[in-house]
C-alpha cells in the first residue's frame, strides 16, 4: 500500500494554542495536499504544496515538506474551536491519475 | 450549484445482496473517484474515471464495478456485498490536469 501515515493519531489542544501534525509518504511526489473532514462530512482541500515548494502558508495554515524525509506538516496557528476536524494528507506522484490519503489526526479544539 | 451529491445517505444490506451507490456533480468535472473510509485506515481508492467512457480501477477494486457514461454521473455497483464491505464511501471529482478533489457528503453502509 502507498498509504501514508500520520501522527498523532489524536490531538487535543486549547482554544488559542498552536496543532501540529505530520504526515509521512512512501513514494516519490509531485505535490501533497491536506484536507479537513468534519464529524460525518466529506473532505474539503485545504491547502497543496508542490514538491519544489519547501513551506507554505494560506491564513492560519502552515506547511512544509521534506521530500528528503518524505514528510509534511501542517500546523494550524492560534486554533478555534471550530477547527476541530479530521485532517488528512494525500499525496500525488505525479503519473497515473490515482491520490493516497494518510490515515489521517483527529483534532479536537477545547473552548 | 449543488456540488457533489451522494445517494443514500445510509444503507443497510444482507450479505449476497447488490446495490448502486449513485454519485452526480454538476461541476463539468472530467474526473470522478470512489473511495472507502474505513477507521483507522484513511480513505482508499477504489476506481476513477477521467472521463466518460473511461474507468480504471484503484487499490481496493474487487467486490465492486463502476462505470461511466455521462460525464455528471459515476455509480458504484456492490455486486455480491460483503461485511468485509461494511464502510463510509465518498465520491469525489475534480478538474482534468488539477488536484484539488471536491467531495460528497459520503454513504454510510453495513452490509450484515
Amino acid at each position: 500500500s502507498q498509504q501514508g501515515e500520520e501522527d498523532p493519531q489524536a490531538l487535543s489542544i486549547q482554544e488559542g494554542e498552536n496543532a501540529t501534525m505530520n504526515c509521512s509518504y512512501k513514494t516519490s511526489i509531485n505535490n501533497l495536499q491536506w484536507y479537513r473532514q468534519n464529524s460525518g462530512r466529506g473532505l474539503v482541500h485545504l491547502i497543496l504544496i508542490r514538491s519544489n515548494e519547501r513551506e507554505k502558508h494560506s491564513g492560519r495554515l502552515r506547511v512544509t515538506l521534506d521530500t528528503s524525509k518524505k514528510s509534511s506538516s501542517l500546523l494550524i496557528t492560534a486554533s478555534r474551536a471550530a477547527d476541530t476536524a479530521s485532517y488528512f494528507c494525500a499525496t500525488y506522484a505525479g503519473t497515473g491519475n490515482q491520490f493516497y490519503f494518510g490515515t489521517g489526526t483527529s483534532l479536537t479544539v477545547i473552548p | 450549484n449543488a456540488g457533489v451529491t451522494q445517494t443514500p445517505k445510509f444503507q443497510v444490506l444482507k450479505t449476497g445482496q447488490s446495490m448502486t451507490l449513485q454519485c452526480a456533480q454538476d461541476m463539468n468535472h472530467e474526473y470522478m473517484s470512489w473511495y472507502r473510509q474505513d477507521p483507522g485506515m484513511g480513505l482508499r481508492l477504489i476506481h476513477y474515471s477521467v472521463g466518460a467512457g473511461i474507468t480504471d480501477q484503484g487499490e481496493v477494486p474487487n467486490g465492486y464495478n463502476v462505470s461511466r457514461s455521462t460525464t455528471e454521473d459515476f455509480p458504484l455497483r456492490l455486486l455480491s456485498a460483503a461485511p468485509s464491505q461494511t464502510s463510509v464511501y465518498f465520491c469525489a471529482s475534480k478538474y482534468r490536469g488539477t488536484y484539488e478533489q471536491y467531495f460528497g457528503p459520503g454513504t454510510r453502509l453495513t452490509v450484515t
